[in-house]
């Protein structure tokens, strides 16, 4: 199993453009995630999702948007992309909500908006 | 909303001495999860604590979750180079399906 990938891994955006950060997972998880870790800073969720076509605000939606049409991808959409969002996003799994079962988290795509 | 406070923020140990890692919360904890971060890298489960005096070790780390459920240690023995790196705390609130609550995470460096 591959667990969870991102592409890209890296990516230079400048201010007003759009781009979808990719989140694949084979574990047949029902749960994805979506966060953002800023520099000395933890994690912040942007938005989760608990099974396909059903996906809810995390802490920090806004400027984001999400779809889930399958199980396996949970792709994240920026529009009209600003200096703010430069950050590391992770995209985790797991196979139900956090209070039994852990996170799985992919590698991180790391995004500078200039 | 919960919030999670590590401590120490960062931490320089010689290789072979003990360390200790607190996680502190403002609210209940329903499950609580240590994971490290390699710089540059995603997120390695660590072990995951539910119930209150709960303790789980793996290989020389070993995490407790106090009686109160508001606190976390995860202490480290004899540590390696390979222990280097950011330690992070996170919470579920009890809420539900949404994600985890980080702390700002503990950079940890072993000094030979």
């Amino acid at each position: 199993n591959a667990g969870v990938t991102q592409t890209p891994k890296f990516r230079i955006l400048k201010i007003g453009q759009s781009m979808t950060l990719q989140c694949t997972q084979d574990m047949n998880h029902n749960y994805m995630y979506w966060y953002r870790q800023d520099p000395g800073m933890g994690l912040k969720l942007i938005y989760y999702s608990v099974g396909a076509g059903i996906t809810d605000k995390g802490e920090v939606p806004n400027g984001y948007n999400v779809s889930r049409s399958t199980t396996e991808d949970f792709p994240l959409r920026l529009e009209l992309a600003a200096p703010s969002q430069t950050s590391v996003y992770f995209c985790a799994s797991s196979r139900q909500g956090p209070t039994y079962y852990e996170q799985y988290f992919g590698p991180g795509t790391r995004l500078t908006v200039t | 909303s919960q919030e999670l406070e590590q401590s120490p923020q960062s931490l320089i140990v010689q290789e072979g001495k003990n360390l200790t890692i607190n996680c502190t919360s403002s609210k209940t904890l329903y499950g609580l999860y240590w994971y490290k971060q390699k710089y540059g890298e995603g997120l390695i489960f660590l072990m995951m604590l539910q119930k209150g005096g709960e303790e789980k070790s793996h290989e020389k780390i070993t995490a407790k979750l106090d009686e109160k459920k508001q606190q976390s240690s995860l202490h480290i023995t004899a540590s390696q180079p390979s222990h280097a790196g950011i330690y992070l705390c996170g919470a579920d609130s009890g809420g539900g399906a949404d994600g985890l609550t980080f702390g700002k995470g503990t950079h940890l460096i072993i000094q030979p």
